[in-house]
């Protein structure tokens, strides 16, 4: 069946440094999604990319999705103590059946 | 702005306990779905449905099923609590042309 592959599993930084998610699907998907959750807190939508080679910038954060349209990444510029928390992939397959990542959870060094 | 509620934030059952969990959506959502995280499985689709009385297994729907008579409210049910059902319990509501999910605050469920 269909498998969403995200690494790291956990990422510790430096405030300031740089930080890259990546997610990784077994079929190509209709689109992929990114949520971020706050430790105690729950999934929060952030972005939707549908296209092929798709790049979208909120601020700090830099989504892609590749060419083939089975993987996509998250780049956090300069990170802040407020961007802590897991980030989530979610791939759109078959049936529109969402399958998420297992997660990389993000933490800072102040 | 989307509202998904859950009856309860912190639950502790025994094992053999029948466990309702609720969860209401007030944005008219055709879909609605159960996860439970753990950590490092991420989300794990229990079972979901797309109209009312209507019901779809997940990827792990074993000791779950799943109540669907209101379109606004979704239920998980554990017939018989057992240890291994111990976990973070999250709903989540779409609509029916969008596939963003937009997840309750979770219910965190022990069972001793």
């Amino acid at each position: 069946g269909q498998q969403v592959m995200q690494i790291p599993q956990y990422q510790h930084v430096q405030e300031g440094e740089d930080f890259t998610t990546y997610c990784n699907s077994s079929t190509t998907l209709s689109n992929i999604q990114w949520y971020k959750q706050r430790p105690g807190g729950h999934p929060v939508f952030l972005i939707q990319l549908v296209k092929s080679g798709e790049v979208k910038k909120q601020k700090r954060l830099t989504f892609q999705f590749g060419e083939a349209k089975k993987n996509s990444s998250l780049h956090i510029t300069a990170t802040q103590t407020t961007d802590v928390g897991t980030y989530f992939c979610a791939g759109a397959g078959s049936a529109s059946k969402i399958i998420f990542g297992s997660g990389t959870r993000l933490s800072i060094r102040p | 702005d989307v509202k998904v509620t859950q009856s309860s934030r912190y639950l502790v059952k025994r094992t053999g306990e029948k466990v309702f969990l609720e969860c209401v959506q007030d944005m008219d959502h055709e879909n609605m779905f159960w996860y439970r995280q753990d950590p490092g499985l991420g989300l794990r689709l229990i079972y979901f449905s797309y109209d009312v009385k209507m019901k779809e297994k997940g990827d792990i729907p074993e000791g779950y099923s799943v109540s669907r008579e209101k379109k606004e409210r979704f239920s998980l049910i554990l017939e018989s609590a057992s240890t291994n059902q111990t976990s973070m319990y999250l709903c989540a509501s779409s609509s029916s042309g969008g596939e963003t999910q937009y997840f309750g605050p979770g219910t965190r469920l022990l069972v001793l």
